[in-house]
């Protein structure tokens, strides 16, 4: 298995253009998580879904922010205008619904607003 | 408030030398504990799940412990090599409360440096 991708790696961008981040999860996985990591707070928990339906999206910092799900095996976060407080490492997860499991992770997009 | 506290922040030790992480918690009521291990440039990896009913747990040259008495976890790491340099997570699981509850807690990792 390939585990989650995540691409891209990297994304440079100018304040008020919109980003699209994407992910794949690992293939039977019916939970998928958007998190956000910075060294200030750490990893925080942007939103995540069910069975491709948004079940929790508390975290998910203002308007600007929208992530989608529309089948199994596909999900993006987008930024739409993305501004300089918005640089971070974005990762996205995904698991199992059996309990006690663990996230598996992918490489992360690291976000930089100029 | 549901909290993780980790410490140190960063720790520098050679390497072939042992040291320990730790985790504290309020989060309730607990499900697990898991440690995970972050190498730069990517994903965190989990290394062990700590639940209610165990005290200790060994993984390869790293071992957990537990007291969910005093909500307390740490990480110990033995004879170190230079591939353990990283930052540790420690994620705490809030025991469900109902269908579609999900609420992890991730304190903020230790980054350890291991130098030859």
């Amino acid at each position: 298995d390939a585990g989650v991708i995540q691409s891209p790696r990297h994304e440079v961008t100018e304040m008020g253009q919109e980003v699209t981040l994407r992910c794949k999860p690992i293939s039977g996985h019916d939970y998928l998580f958007w998190y956000r990591q910075t060294m200030m707070r750490g990893l925080e928990l942007l939103i995540y879904f069910n069975n491709n339906v948004p079940i929790d999206d508390s975290g998910m910092p203002e308007d600007r922010f929208s992530a989608k799900m529309p089948n199994a095996s596909f999900s993006t976060l987008k930024i739409q205008p993305s501004e300089p407080r918005d640089s971070a490492v974005y990762f996205c997860a995904s698991r199992t619904g059996l309990r006690n499991e663990k996230l598996f992770f992918g490489s992360g997009t690291q976000l930089s607003v100029l | 408030k549901n909290q993780v506290e980790q410490s140190p922040q960063s720790l520098i030790i050679l390497e072939g030398k042992n040291c320990t992480l730790q985790c504290n918690y309020t989060v309730s009521p607990f499900s697990n504990l898991r440690w995970y291990k972050q190498d730069t440039g990517r994903g965190p990896v989990s290394l062990t799940i700590m639940t209610f009913s165990e005290n200790t747990k060994s993984n390869g040259r790293y071992t957990a412990t537990l007291d969910a008495d005093t909500k307390q976890s740490s990480l110990h790491i033995t004879a170190s090599q230079l591939s353990d340099s990283a930052s540790y997570i420690c994620v705490v699981t809030r025991a469900y409360s109902g269908a579609g509850s999900y609420q992890l807690t991730f304190g903020k990792g230790t980054k350890l440096s291991v130098i030859p």
